[in-house]
């Protein structure tokens, strides 16, 4: 069974750094291309970041670019999302998700972890 | 950016009725359109990809169509488990975006 596990959420000022963590399991890690993608209070989906299977190619939304950084361990299975110079409108649930598909679908998502940006 | 307007953004059914969402996109995307539920406090679950391909273990009452800028997603028979919001994504060009939501309530 797929399983993607988020940590590292919690509140924070604005300015300030944040790091998110995505642990997999249930298949193979190093073989799949994998994002974070976020959801404000009460709103839609918003797509975050990329990073390609080996990890030497990545791709982030122009709201998050210069700010944020995605990068990832295969050896260890997991994901990360370093956040810094957060904003008020970065406070969302931030998801880990897997993608499939030379035109992705996003077919596997962790439980989320809630980011609050609030002084 | 590729725009998603979805409509209509709430509807009221009740058990058993064909309900149908609608996703238009602001350019042509061919058949690179995806479906998601989602429930409260729970993330999405992918239902349709590719337009019309049924995600494996999704129940044979959703169904997609459309292509270019128009799709739609039906739901032949709802069912209580299928009271949710139901989310469209383009999988076209990057940014991948997704539509605003369509809550999908009880009547």
């Amino acid at each position: 069974e797929v399983q993607l596990v988020e940590s590292g959420g919690g509140l924070v000022q604005p300015g300030g750094s944040l790091r998110l963590s995505c642990a997999a399991s249930g298949f193979t890690f190093s073989g799949y291309t994998m994002n974070w993608v976020r959801q404000a209070p009460g709103k839609g989906l918003e797509w975050v970041s990329f990073i390609s299977t080996s990890g030497s190619f990545t791709h982030h939304a122009d709201s998050v670019r210069g700010r944020f950084t995605i990068s990832r361990d295969n050896a260890k299975n997991s994901l990360y999302l370093q956040m810094n110079s957060l904003r008020d409108e970065d406070t969302a649930v931030y998801y880990c998700v897997r993608d499939t598909g030379s035109n992705p679908r996003f077919d596997s998502w962790g439980q989320g972890t809630l980011v609050t940006v609030s002084s | 950016d590729i725009q998603m307007t979805q409509s209509p953004s709430s509807l009221s059914a009740s058990v058993g009725d064909r309900v149908t969402i609608t996703c238009r996109t602001s350019q042509s995307i061919g058949s690179y359109l995806n479906w998601y539920q989602q429930k409260p406090g729970k993330a999405p679950k992918l239902l349709i990809y590719d337009a019309s391909s049924l995600q494996g273990g999704v129940p044979s009452r959703f169904s997609g169509s459309g292509s270019g800028t128009d799709f739609t997603l039906t739901i032949s028979s709802l069912q209580p488990e299928d009271f949710a919001t139901y989310s469209c994504q383009q999988s076209s060009s990057t940014p991948w975006t997704f539509g605003q939501g369509t809550r999908v309530e009880i009547k």
